[in-house]
């Protein structure tokens, strides 16, 4: 079956580093996402990884292990505003995307 | 980046009555865009994915009477939940396909059957 797994939720410090890591199982892959969800509001897209390695964009970086079915979201300098849902998605072999629960991450100052 | 949008925001109904939900491709073509739905606390599920010119492909348990997909050109699909009850009340979200696998979201609209 299709699967992703990602901690429920988390708490951090602001200014502080925070990784929330995603596991996944799909018939086929194609690419792993994530996105940030403040509550009340739609996803907004964060980053894309298909090949093996990290991706950095600034504060955030993501990071993909296909032979491990991993990845994991690394957030730097946090800030009160990064205070949100983290929702980790992976792409299947017909291109559709296979959701995990997201991870709520909660920034203390 | 490419704009998807949303309308309305939010709607409040009375049970029974049917409210249609409009998502459109602001800046590009998209000839697939995605139905889903959030309940409070929950991640995201697909209803069904829409194309250009051809019926709707629901997911399993979505009833494709009650919510009826239109997808009449590249940027305008339309989802109606007809004859709403209280339990549709909930987030409803589109998205819409750039590239494969690449998806924009509208900024979603909440529904409120009374």
């Amino acid at each position: 079956g299709q699967n992703i797994d990602q901690p429920t939720e988390m708490t951090a410090t602001e200014g502080a580093i925070v990784q929330i890591n995603c596991t996944y199982q799909t018939s086929g892959f194609n690419g792993l996402f994530w996105y940030q969800q403040h509550a009340g509001e739609a996803p907004t897209f964060l980053s894309y990884n298909v090949l093996d390695g990290l991706e950095e964009k600034g504060r955030f970086s993501s990071f993909l292990s296909r032979s491990k079915g991993y990845s994991y979201l690394l957030l730097k300098e946090l800030q009160m505003k990064d205070s949100a849902s983290y929702l980790c998605a992976a792409g299947d072999s017909n291109y559709q995307l296979i959701w995990g629960a997201g991870t709520k991450l909660i920034i203390k100052p | 980046g490419a704009v998807v949008s949303q309308h309305p925001s939010r709607v409040i109904c009375k049970s029974g009555t049917s409210v249609k939900i409009e998502c459109r491709s602001l800046d590009f073509q998209a000839t697939t865009m995605f139905w889903y739905r959030q309940f409070p606390k929950q991640s995201l599920m697909l209803m069904a994915t829409s194309n250009e010119g051809s019926k709707a492909t629901y997911e399993q348990g979505v009833e494709k009477d009650k919510f009826l997909i239109n997808h009449a050109s590249l940027t305008l699909s339309t989802l109606t939940v007809t004859s709403a009850h209280p339990e549709d009340s909930s987030f409803y979200i589109c998205s819409a396909g750039l590239a494969e696998n690449e998806q924009f979201f509208g900024p979603g609209t909440r529904l409120t059957v009374l």
